[in-house]
């Protein structure tokens, strides 16, 4: 069964730094999530993606956050200049349209010194 | 502000026992999630539904559009289910959701 996968599972960086997070969406999905989950907190929204552009982004997804889909098969999410308050899990998901089920990716635990 | 409520927000049961966790929501939507997010962290969608009811299993979902409001029941309820569950209204336009903070199930044998 095809299914979303992200890397690296879990990444260490320090305040500052830029990181970039990766997920390769369901190959016929054309609708394509960010959200984070503080450790202990609710999940939240930050990005949604479809058709090469942003159709929409929560307060969270300030100028620090980017996404791209660089090629035919990545999504990515990047975060300019981490701070230590970005540190949580990062979930990528994506649907085939936009009022179908979402499907997750395993997340990825970004720990930020 | 919580756009999303759920309640309760802790729940155990004794295996066999029919489960509802209920989901209030106060923006207007196009669609409400039932995600299950299991101990590992991992997150599967469960239902989307926009009105009405829908059954998986031992799982239904209903949503009552007027009252804003929307449950989740797990009839026959097995430790397997112990997980949190948590509700996601998709907005209007549906590309931006409101979480709420999950209900953690505990389904004791």
């Amino acid at each position: 069964e095809p299914e979303v996968t992200q890397t690296p599972s879990h990444q260490v960086t320090q305040m500052g730094q830029e990181v970039i997070l990766r997920c390769v969406p369901i190959s016929n999905h054309l609708y394509f999530y960010w959200y984070r989950q503080i450790l202990g907190q609710k999940v939240e929204f930050l990005v949604s993606f479809y058709n090469n552009e942003i159709s929409e982004k929560s307060e969270i997804f300030d100028d620090q956050f980017s996404v791209e889909r660089p090629d035919g098969s990545n999504f990515t999410l990047k975060i300019r200049s981490t701070k230590l308050e970005d540190s949580a899990m990062y979930f990528c998901a994506s649907s085939r349209d936009l009022q179908e089920t979402q499907y997750f990716g395993p997340g990825t635990r970004l720990l930020v010194l | 502000k919580n756009e999303v409520e759920q309640s309760p927000q802790n729940l155990t049961a004794q295996e066999g026992e029919f489960i509802t966790i209920n989901c209030s929501y106060s923006v207007g939507i196009s669609a409400l999630h039932w995600l299950q997010q299991h101990p590992g962290g991992g997150i599967v969608s469960l239902f989307m539904l926009s009105s009405g009811k829908k059954k998986h299993g031992r799982l239904i979902a209903t949503i009552n559009i007027q009252e804003k409001h929307s449950s989740l029941h797990i009839t026959a309820s097995h430790p397997r289910d112990s997980a949190v569950y948590i509700c996601a209204a998709a907005s209007n336009t549906g590309n931006q959701f409101y979480f709420g903070t999950g209900t953690s199930l505990t389904v004791i044998p």
